[in-house]
């Protein structure tokens, strides 16, 4: 159980484009899920936190209008990079936790590497 | 600011032999911490957790210690397999905060 899915793997766009990003729990209900980056050799940063029906939450110095966040339901949340350049260029995972578990287990996709020329 | 740190970027065991990942954090609202494993283009798989009223996980091949005085928790395996080469993350969180810190990995590599 606990099987988080993102799509596409790999991604590479021009500069200017917009790309989307799905992320879905497989086999689980997922109140929250969990927007990630990670630079080479870096740890986990946090992007923002998506709750099913609402608006996401954003850290502090991600740009909200850049990275647009959709969780539509409890099995998918959405990342669009819009107006992509290359300096977006990074490793997105998302995660996901169970609704109805108090527990605090992030469960992680397999991540999407954008590349934007 | 780091609030949880990893300072071993790197470390090399050998096969069958013990491998002690270490994490320190200076935020004493922690209370839940949890150590994530992770192969190159791939997400971070849980491994283990361990809760503040607990000074000890154990679950299989892996142990969690936490020492909270000194704000400090470490991962055993034992014993090493060669699979278990991977970067390991530990991460913290507090009561009520959906929110996990990250540390910075380390490099695990068993060598055969």
């Amino acid at each position: 159980g606990a099987v988080v899915s993102q799509h596409p793997s790999r991604v590479i766009c021009k500069s200017g484009t917009s790309v989307k990003i799905e992320c879905r729990s497989l086999d689980f209900q997922a109140t929250t899920m969990f927007w990630y980056r990670q630079f080479p050799k870096q740890s986990l940063m946090l992007m923002a936190t998506s709750n099913e029906g609402s608006k996401a939450t954003y850290e502090q110095g991600v740009e909200k209008d850049k990275f647009l966040i959709n969780h539509a339901s409890l099995t998918l949340s959405t990342l669009t990079v819009t107006s992509a350049h290359p300096e977006d260029s990074s490793f997105y995972i998302c995660s996901a936790r169970y609704s109805t578990r108090s527990s605090y287990e992030q469960y992680f996709g397999p991540g999407t590497r954008l590349t934007v020329t | 600011d780091q609030q949880v740190k990893q300072n071993s970027p790197s470390l090399s065991v050998q096969e069958g032999r013990i491998s002690i990942l270490n994490c320190d954090y200076t935020n004493s609202m922690f209370d839940y911490f949890l150590w994530y494993k992770k192969y190159p283009a791939e997400g971070p798989t849980f491994l283990i957790s361990i809760s503040s009223i607990k000074d000890k996980n154990e679950d299989g091949r892996f142990t969690v210690f936490l020492n909270k005085s000194a704000k400090h928790l470490s991962l055993h395996i034992v014993p090493s397999q060669p699979g278990d080469s991977a970067v390991y993350f530990c991460a913290a969180t507090s009561f009520g905060n959906e929110k996990l810190t990250f540390g910075t990995g380390t490099r695990l590599t068993i060598i055969p």
